[in-house]
């Protein structure tokens, strides 16, 4: 089974300019999340969709960062315009609705690593 | 506010031995618990998951024990191996029964192995 797909892995830009990511949940997986991992920190949950809708994104910047999740699959996660304070790692998780087991484990991609100079 | 805790930022424990990693949490909400295994470059990896109404659940070398009333969880690795040697990351969670929840990171304890 594929595992999340993100891309790219690596992007590095200067401050005031945008940046979009792009993720790939497994398939059949209704949930998809957008995290930031800042260094030395955990990650940290930005939004959450089920299928296209958004079910939590009281902790995204919304006067800069914007995120969609058309047709219900791939996402994509923008900043516009970049800060020093973005470089972070950019994480996309899946999950079912509810797993086999009752549970409902979070898949994670590779992450994206942002550098803004 | 930091509602899960990983106090020890790195651990070092001899190979063969017992790995015991800790994590409290303060939102007496979360329901759902489970550890996260990055290594470097990667993603973090799903290692085990505990519910609230359980208050341990094993796999294979791996084991989660949850104290509710002191709102605390740790993870036993036995015997732990180098290839455990790895970032470990606590998650908390609310299951709002309509779905899974985004998760609540605490800030991860570096486990090294020694051979």
């Amino acid at each position: 089974e594929a595992g999340v797909a993100q891309s790219p892995r690596y992007k590095i830009i200067e401050k005031r300019q945008s940046v979009a990511f792009w993720c790939n949940p497994i398939s059949g997986h209704a949930t998809l999340y957008w995290y930031q991992q800042i260094l030395g920190q955990g990650p940290k949950l930005l939004i959450q969709f089920q299928n296209n809708g958004v079910v939590d994104d009281s902790q995204l910047p919304k006067d800069r960062f914007s995120a969609e999740r058309l047709k219900g699959v791939d996402s994509t996660l923008k900043i516009q315009p970049a800060k020093l304070e973005d470089s972070a790692v950019y994480l996309c998780a899946s999950s079912f609705l509810l797993g086999a087991s009752g549970t409902y484990e979070q898949y994670f991609g590779p992450g994206t690593r942002l550098t803004v100079t | 506010d930091q509602q899960v805790k990983q106090n020890s930022p790195s651990l070092s424990v001899q190979e063969g031995r017992i790995s015991i990693l800790n994590c409290d949490y303060t939102n007496s909400m979360f329901d759902y618990f489970l550890w996260y295994k990055k290594y470097p470059a990667e993603g973090p990896t799903f290692l085990i998951s505990i519910s609230s109404i359980k208050d341990k659940n094993e796999d294979g070398r791996f084991t989660v024990f949850l104290n509710k009333s002191a709102k605390h969880l740790s993870l036993h690795i036995v015997p732990s191996q180098p290839g455990d040697s790895a970032v470990y990351f606590c998650a908390a969670s609310e299951y709002s029964g309509g779905g899974a929840d985004g998760l609540t990171f605490g800030k991860g304890t570096h486990l090294i192995i020694q051979p």
